[in-house]
């Protein structure tokens, strides 16, 4: 159990363009999703948390204009990058927590910028 | 600032050693910690977690420690094998906002030689 799923798993997009990646729990109920960004050879770091139905709660110094966040569903989020340049190319990986204490992890999107 | 951090970026054992790979936490008030394997281009993979009020728990094949004196968690693999190769993550559950995040260390490398 406990399985989440991204979509796209790769993508590359031309600069100035929008991507959206998608983030599905699908045997539980995600009350809460988070979406991460890894750079090569670096830790994960929290962009922000979502609560099904709120507004996501960004970290300190992610544009929240940027990187657009929607939880509509128990068992969907959505990150839409927009306006997307070189430098945000990376790998993004989403978790969901069903209520309890631990969170899982997609399996990452590698969004490359050209 | 607050922070899980990491002793030994890289750690290289042989097969069928005894792998123990170390983090240091900041956060005194922290109840929950989780350790994480990541392999290439993949999102990170639970592997155990263990809650402030223990100082010990043990999955299959790997013990994680606790100390809370010193702020320290270790996470042993016995009889390392070549699929343990990876990079590990300690991970830390931070409140807030009505729920929690979860922020990660560095990370350490796993080499496991034949």
């Amino acid at each position: 159990g406990a399985v989440v799923s991204q979509h796209p798993s790769r993508v590359i997009c031309k600069s100035g363009t929008s991507v959206k990646i998608e983030c599905r729990s699908l045997d539980f109920q995600a009350t809460t999703m988070f979406w991460y960004r890894q750079f090569p050879k670096q830790s994960l770091m929290l962009m922000a948390t979502s609560n099904e139905g709120s507004k996501a709660t960004y970290e300190q110094g992610v544009e929240k204009d940027k990187f657009l966040i929607n939880h509509a569903s128990l068992t969907l989020s959505t990150l839409t990058v927009t306006s997307a340049h070189p430098e945000d190319s990376s790998f993004y990986i989403c978790s969901a927590s069903g209520g309890g204490s631990a969170a899982f992890f997609g399996q990452g999107t590698r969004l490359t910028v050209v | 600032g607050e922070s899980v951090g990491l002793h030994l970026p890289t750690l290289s054992v042989q097969e069928g050693d005894n792998s123990i790979i170390n983090c240091a936490y900041s956060n005194s008030a922290s109840d929950y910690f989780i350790w994480y394997k990541q392999e290439s281009g993949k999102g990170p993979q639970f592997i155990i977690d263990i809650r402030s009020n223990m100082d010990k728990r043990q999955g299959q094949r790997v013990t994680v420690l606790l100390n809370k004196t010193v702020k320290h968690l270790s996470l042993q693999i016995a009889a390392t094998q070549p699929g343990d190769s990876a990079v590990y993550f300690c991970a830390e559950n931070k409140g807030g906002g009505g729920g929690f995040k979860t922020i990660f260390g560095a990370g350490t490398r796993l080499f496991v030689k034949a």
